[in-house]
């Protein structure tokens, strides 16, 4: 069974702090990508990343895949208050369908 | 913005009911999911749709849970004698059908689902 594991799973900072959020699998991914869900709205897809080592920007989120692709991270620059949200990993399960195989997320609280 | 729509958003109901919900993808978009969130958890996946043809269920659809998609458009699923544990979020998802590693799956809003 493929699993992924999000960490932290909650996370309270203040404005402009820095952090990072992890995605860890003991099983090899073809891709990974990460959404932000709002409360009582479904995700929405943030950044997929494909190749081993491969490193996203996307304006102040920088995402990493692992070497082996085993393991992602997503790191916030100076967040603010707006990026308070659940954030979700998410990779393809092995039937080759597409259906999506979440982690359990992290709730971020950016405080003003 | 025709985005993936579902509906209702909400919906209350008492325990041993039956319910339905819709769901409408974006058009031509031939791959349609269904998955089940619980309030602080990750979606899972319950059943998926290329075309009208339903190919995988997961284990968690249960003989209550049943799921169609008539004419490869829109999609309802229904859920037979609710129970307290149904309550949650049903989120649908579509996408084109591209190879699956770069197939991007566009979320609906959910619909919340309460069995008092």
């Amino acid at each position: 069974t493929q699993l992924l594991e999000q960490s932290p799973q909650f996370l309270s900072i203040q404005e402009g702090e820095n952090l990072t959020v992890y995605c860890n699998s003991s099983s090899v991914f073809s891709s990974l990508q990460w959404y932000r869900q709002e409360p009582g709205e479904g995700p929405v897809l943030l950044v997929t990343v494909v190749t081993g080592g491969e490193v996203k920007k996307l304006k102040r989120l920088t995402f990493q895949f692992g070497d082996a692709r085993k393991d992602s991270s997503l790191h916030i620059t100076a967040a603010q208050p707006g990026d308070t949200g659940l954030y979700l990993c998410a990779g393809h399960g092995s039937s080759n369908t597409g259906k999506l195989i979440f982690g359990q997320g992290t709730t971020l609280q950016v405080k003003p | 913005d025709t985005g993936v729509s579902q509906d209702p958003r909400h919906k209350i109901t008492k325990r041993g009911q039956n319910v339905t919900f819709r769901c409408d993808p974006i058009s031509e978009h031939n791959r349609l999911y269904w998955y089940r969130q619980t309030l602080g958890q990750g979606p899972e996946f319950l059943t998926y749709f290329q075309n009208e043809a339903q190919l995988e269920k997961s284990r968690l659809l249960s003989d209550r849970f049943s799921a169609e998609r008539p004419k490869g458009s829109f999609s309802t699923l229904e859920i037979q004698r609710t129970e307290q544990g149904d309550s949650a979020m049903y989120l649908c998802a579509s996408s084109l059908g591209m190879e699956v590693s770069t197939d991007t799956q566009y979320f609906g809003p959910g619909t919340r689902l309460t069995v008092l």
